[in-house]
């Protein structure tokens, strides 16, 4: 089967550095995505990672290891409007579709 | 460019009663996919147009629901009879190609009472 694990929420200070976990165990991997979600609106497109490595997009970075199933973002100098949720995505089955972990609601602070 | 468009925001029905989503993507995207997430779970997959051909509809729950893109442009989700498990919010996404930059739209809220 497929699963995606990420944590359920994350708090952090604005200013500062915040990694989203992300880990996977699905057949027919073929990329991970990165989505930004506010409440009562659409998920928006933060990253794909096909390959190993990190990478970087101004304020915000992801990073993938396939051999590991593992992902992470990384959101840096915090702001008061990244307060959102954050899901993890695979495009699994040799197919187009996403298979969505359950997101991290993430709370910036003052 | 236009987004991805779902009507409407809000739908509230009554158990047994038929409802009909709309998903309007982005002028020329082929890919056109229908995902749901319900109350505490993760978004699911519900099915993937190409155009007006159905290319993956593994993720429809049952029969009560059916999906229809006539001439590859906009597509309606029907539920009937709706039950109180299918409340939720379902979202439609386009993308062009084999690209994999999918476009969500903001959803539509149903809740079944």
């Amino acid at each position: 089967g497929q699963n995606i694990d990420q944590p359920t929420e994350m708090t952090a200070t604005e200013g500062a550095i915040v990694q989203i976990n992300c880990t996977y165990q699905t057949s027919g991997f073929n990329g991970l995505f990165w989505y930004q979600q506010h409440a009562g609106e659409a998920p928006t497109f933060l990253s794909y990672n096909v390959l190993d490595g990190l990478e970087e997009k101004g304020r915000f970075s992801s990073f993938l290891s396939r051999s590991k199933g593992y992902s992470y973002l990384l959101l840096k100098e915090l702001q008061m409007k990244d307060s959102a949720s954050y899901l993890c995505a695979a495009i699994t089955g040799g197919g187009n579709k996403l298979t969505f972990g359950t997101g991290t609601q993430l709370k910036v602070e003052l | 460019e236009a987004g991805v468009t779902q009507f409407p925001s809000h739908s509230v029905i009554e158990k047994g009663q038929t409802v009909t989503l709309r998903c309007d993507p982005i002028s020329g995207h082929d890919n056109l996919y229908w995902y749901r997430r319900v109350m505490g779970k993760e978004i699911k997959f519900l099915l993937h147009f190409v155009k007006e051909s159905k290319q993956d509809e593994s993720g429809m729950p049952n029969n009560r629901f059916l999906a229809e893109r006539t001439g590859g442009t906009y597509s309606t989700l029907k539920v009937q009879p709706a039950e109180l498990e299918d409340s939720g919010v379902y979202f439609c996404a386009s993308s062009q190609g084999s690209n994999y930059g999918y476009t969500f739209g903001s959803g539509t809220r149903l809740t079944v009472v």
